[in-house]
């Protein structure tokens, strides 16, 4: 399979704890991206990667939200300390201009 | 601002016919790029096709056809002989042209039921 590679697909945690998710990109995409989406509403940005530099971060990743992308290979994103309205599906696209290709996405349940 | 529009909810439409899915679109780029995505009720945003904006020709893919009309800023997805599994969300994205980080605007989507 060359597709994008999304790990877990779901996700329970309680409020408090930290989850971390996992992205393998299409190999040879050197742009990766997160997006999260919820319930009934498109996805919003929230980082992007070029390689291993993360270029870009949106108002929306607050300091409790952090991504890695070492060797510019696969990508991390790590939520600390929880929080109900973290709820949501966690998407990851890369890209190698101009289209962009998504993976099956993290669904994250905070209970 | 850069602002992506579907004003359809819902659609609904028999199987084997066409159907057309509004997407108008705001951008003060020269260069930028529209997207549709499908999203199953699995969650994966499948990418169906691709528009740039210098493209002259409207993109097809298949069943899919993007009509685009650049005065209008609008990206309309047209699918062609609608089957039972085209039944999930759609989205219509662009892809800034400036700053080159690629990322995407999505709309709200428009959710599409195919009836038989």
């Amino acid at each position: 399979d060359t597709g994008v590679s999304q790990d877990p697909r779901h996700k329970i945690t309680k409020r408090g704890q930290n989850v971390t998710f996992r992205c393998d990109p299409i190999s040879e995409h050197n742009r990766l991206y997160w997006y999260r989406q919820t319930l009934g509403q498109g996805p919003e940005f929230l980082t992007y990667f070029q390689n291993e530099a993360q270029l870009e971060k949106s108002r929306l990743l607050s300091d409790r939200f952090s991504a890695e992308r070492p060797k510019g290979s696969f990508s991390t994103l790590e939520i600390q300390r929880t929080e109900q309205g973290d709820s949501a599906m966690y998407l990851c696209a890369s890209s190698s201009l101009p289209q962009a290709f998504f993976g099956q996405g993290t669904r994250l349940t905070v209970v | 601002a850069q602002k992506i529009t579907q004003t359809q909810p819902g659609m609904f439409v028999q199987e084997k016919e066409a159907v057309t899915l509004d997407c108008t679109y705001d951008t003060s780029d020269q260069s930028y790029g529209l997207f549709w995505y499908k999203q199953p009720s699995s969650g994966e945003m499948i990418f169906l096709i691709y528009q740039g904006s210098y493209d002259e020709q409207n993109a097809t893919e298949g069943r899919y056809s993007l009509n685009f009309q650049k005065a209008r800023k609008s990206a309309n997805l047209v699918i062609s002989a609608s089957q039972l599994g085209d039944s999930a969300m759609y989205f219509c994205a662009m892809r800034e042209g400036s700053g080159n980080t690629g990322k995407l605007i999505f709309g709200q989507g428009t959710t599409l039921q195919v009836k038989p």
